[in-house]
């Protein structure tokens, strides 16, 4: 069965540093770009980061760019989200997403909470 | 950046008839060379993550029953349920795939019953 899992979620005071990893399961990592979606309390989806599947190249929102960095580890199975000076628009629930075909998603992690308050 | 606008925000419909989504980009996402709409439908549930619908615009995900529909080319796209069930109560996204991710959802449309 394929599988995502995110941990890595919590409070943050703003300023401050996360790091998201999502254990991938049931499939091969090395064969799919990744990506990570947040969604804003009670707001829209918005796509945060995307990784192709040797990490040779990395696509980031506007918003996030130079202060969160994504990587995989495929051996690991594992992709991750680093966030560095962390804000309070930055508080979302963070999706890890496997990338289907040309940029669909096709399957989701349970999300992980991430708080970012003083 | 593509920006996906949906319409209405919100629609209530009664058990049984026909909810009709609108999702419109500001630029194409027909791709000329191998004529594909570069577009999916989710649907989420409160408390879960966004489940895939349709993608290349009108091609039904596994599993999904077949009152979901997708159809329309270039800019203006429709996401159609049939026959609205109780269970299809959920926000439902657009998203393009065209551009250089990130890639960019509408900002949903919420269905309810009447």
């Amino acid at each position: 069965e394929v599988q995502l899992a995110e941990s890595g979620g919590g409070l943050v005071q703003p300023g401050g540093s996360l790091r998201l990893s999502c254990a991938a399961s049931g499939f091969s990592l090395s064969d799919y770009w990744m990506g990570w979606v947040r969604q804003a309390p009670g707001k829209g989806l918005e796509w945060v980061a995307t990784i192709k599947p040797d990490g040779s190249e990395k696509y980031y929102v506007d918003s996030v760019k130079g202060r969160f960095t994504i990587s995989r580890d495929n051996a690991m199975h594992s992709v991750y989200l680093q966030m560095n000076s962390l804000r309070a628009e930055d508080t979302a629930v963070y999706y890890c997403a496997r990338v289907a075909g040309n940029g669909w998603v096709g399957c989701w992690g349970q999300g992980t909470l991430v708080t970012v308050s003083s | 950046d593509i920006v996906m606008t949906q319409s209405p925000d919100s629609l209530a419909v009664s058990l049984g008839e026909r909810a009709t989504i609108n999702c419109k980009s500001s630029q194409s996402v027909l791709y000329s060379s191998d004529s594909k709409n570069y577009l999916a439908w989710y649907q989420q549930k409160p408390g879960q993550p966004p489940n895939l619908l349709i993608y290349w615009a009108s091609t039904r995900e596994s599993g999904v029953p077949d009152r979901f529909s997708g159809s329309g080319s270039g800019t203006d796209f429709t996401l159609t349920i049939s026959s609205l069930q109780a269970e299809d109560v959920a926000v439902y996204y657009c998203q393009q795939y065209y551009s250089v991710p990130p890639w960019t959802f509408g900002q949903g449309t919420k269905v309810e019953i009447k």
